[in-house]
């Protein structure tokens, strides 16, 4: 089983719509989780750290749920600029620190 | 500013002759990290560090070697270059930690393309 599962979409939506993505995680001793962009064939940039609380930044809210471990990202009111592949990043506690990826999911925003 | 530094950005090589991949980061980060792309394939670890002279193999090992002689640093070697190593490789940095302050956040190099003919 992958340490970080992800739907691959690819996600087609129009300007203006609301699309949310959710990444499902195995170990739950996880603490540290994240939301990055990668624009094609670009290095990734970090969108937003996820907190327990939950957290919005603008347009995009993220939440996560530790009980069936997995975390979301929600992102309102599409803008073209929003295309890109949105990876979801998760640490493992289990001996070392290490950095799990998903596999990315694609979003693409149509005029 | 900090970053982190990739060396070459494009490279075409053949098969069988050796190359390094410098990566070098200046924010003092303890944990470092190598990573190919491939289309379909996302994000694959090849090999992290947590410190100097710490490292340990991720997903992908095979056919690469690393080393952290300096905390800076944190070199992709291929001793013996094949086709299937052809691929968009990118190195990240963070600082270490269980959560909060910036720990784990980590700060990737601009990525390394490299074909091997």
């Amino acid at each position: 089983r992958k340490e970080v599962e992800q739907d691959p979409g690819p996600f087609n939506v129009p300007e203006g719509a609301t699309v949310a993505f959710n990444c499902t995680y195995s170990n739950s001793a996880s603490q540290s989780f994240f939301w990055y962009r990668q624009d094609c064939r670009k290095e990734p940039k970090l969108l937003m750290s996820v907190y327990s609380s939950g957290n919005e930044d603008g347009r995009f809210t993220a939440q996560l749920n530790r009980a069936s471990q997995y975390i979301s990202l929600l992102i309102r009111d599409s803008k073209l600029s929003d295309s890109a592949t949105y990876l979801c990043v998760v640490n493992d506690l289990t001996g070392a620190n290490n950095l799990f990826f998903g596999t990315g999911t694609r979003l693409t925003v149509i005029p | 500013e900090a970053q982190v530094t990739q060396n070459p950005r494009y490279l075409i090589t053949v098969t069988g002759k050796k190359l390094t991949v410098t990566c070098s980061q200046n924010m003092n980060h303890e944990y470092m990290s190598w990573y190919r792309q491939d289309p379909g394939l996302g994000l694959r670890q090849i090999y992290y560090s947590m410190n100097v002279e710490v490292t340990d193999k991720g997903d992908v090992p095979e056919g690469y070697k690393v080393s952290r002689k300096e905390k800076r640093n944190f070199p992709l070697i291929l001793e013996s270059p094949s086709p299937n190593q052809t691929s968009l490789y990118f190195c990240a940095s963070s600082f270490l930690g269980l959560a909060g302050a910036g720990a784990n956040v980590l700060t990737f190099g601009a990525g390394s393309r490299l074909t091997v003919l």
